[in-house]
């Protein structure tokens, strides 16, 4: 299995509040990816990065902000939460751009 | 764009019952083609793939065959097990482009 860790697993947390969620990955892949998955919609891309320091915004970027400070980790941030966001992500990893992604196990945010 | 279209769900069958699972694409050029899926609770797995035409993938009993002249990759199993419940998502990417999903659809088998 691909080194992907996600954190925290679970988290609920208020409206309004900030909240960020951490992937963490071992296997040096250039491209990192953040999804949100929710019923009816499938997977959505929330925002992604093709390097250190590298994003670029995904089809539903609004109200998330992403860093990529390492190679090895990307952060996902709520600003301000809202009930709307409540919702399971998950992180991907690829080498290219073009090829397949490997997925970490998901975080399932509950914004209260 | 490039976009993905999967057959609506869900899907229940017995078990040792015979699985098609209907995904075709958009996309310009010779996309590569994926089959993920996800089991309770976890993430998405990488099930299978093919980058050319007529390429045949194959994984755990399912295969999947890249169609160019129907834009098709539709998903099969021979006979399947309780323990193929899950949700499986067709996928592609393009030349330069990210993997783009389908919606999913969900796989119920009954003992």
């Amino acid at each position: 299995d691909a080194g992907i860790t996600q954190s925290p697993r679970h988290k609920v947390t208020e409206t309004g509040t900030p909240v960020t969620l951490r992937c963490h990955q071992t296997e040096n892949h250039r491209y990192m990816y953040w999804y949100r998955q929710d019923p009816g919609h499938g997977l959505r891309l929330i925002h992604y990065s093709y390097g250190v320091k590298d994003t670029d915004k995904g089809e539903v970027s609004d109200g998330y902000s992403v860093s990529r400070s390492k190679t090895e980790d990307f952060l996902l941030t709520l600003e301000s939460a809202t009930s709307s966001q409540t919702s399971v992500y998950f992180c991907a990893i690829s080498e290219l751009i073009n090829t397949e992604a490997f997925f970490g196990q998901g975080t399932r945010l509950t914004v209260v | 764009g490039n976009s993905v279209t999967q057959m609506e769900g869900p899907v229940t069958l017995s078990e040792e019952a015979f699985l098609t699972i209907n995904c075709t694409y958009t996309a310009t050029g010779y996309p590569s083609l994926f089959w993920y899926v996800q089991y309770p609770g976890e993430g998405l797995q990488l099930l299978l793939k093919a980058t050319k035409a007529d390429d045949k993938g194959s994984n755990k009993g399912f295969e999947a065959t890249y169609r160019k002249e129907t834009t098709s990759f539709h998903l099969e199993k021979g006979s399947v097990q309780v323990s193929d419940s899950a949700v499986y998502f067709c996928a592609l990417t393009g030349a330069n482009s990210k993997l783009t999903f389908g919606k999913g659809i969900t796989l119920s088998v009954r003992p």
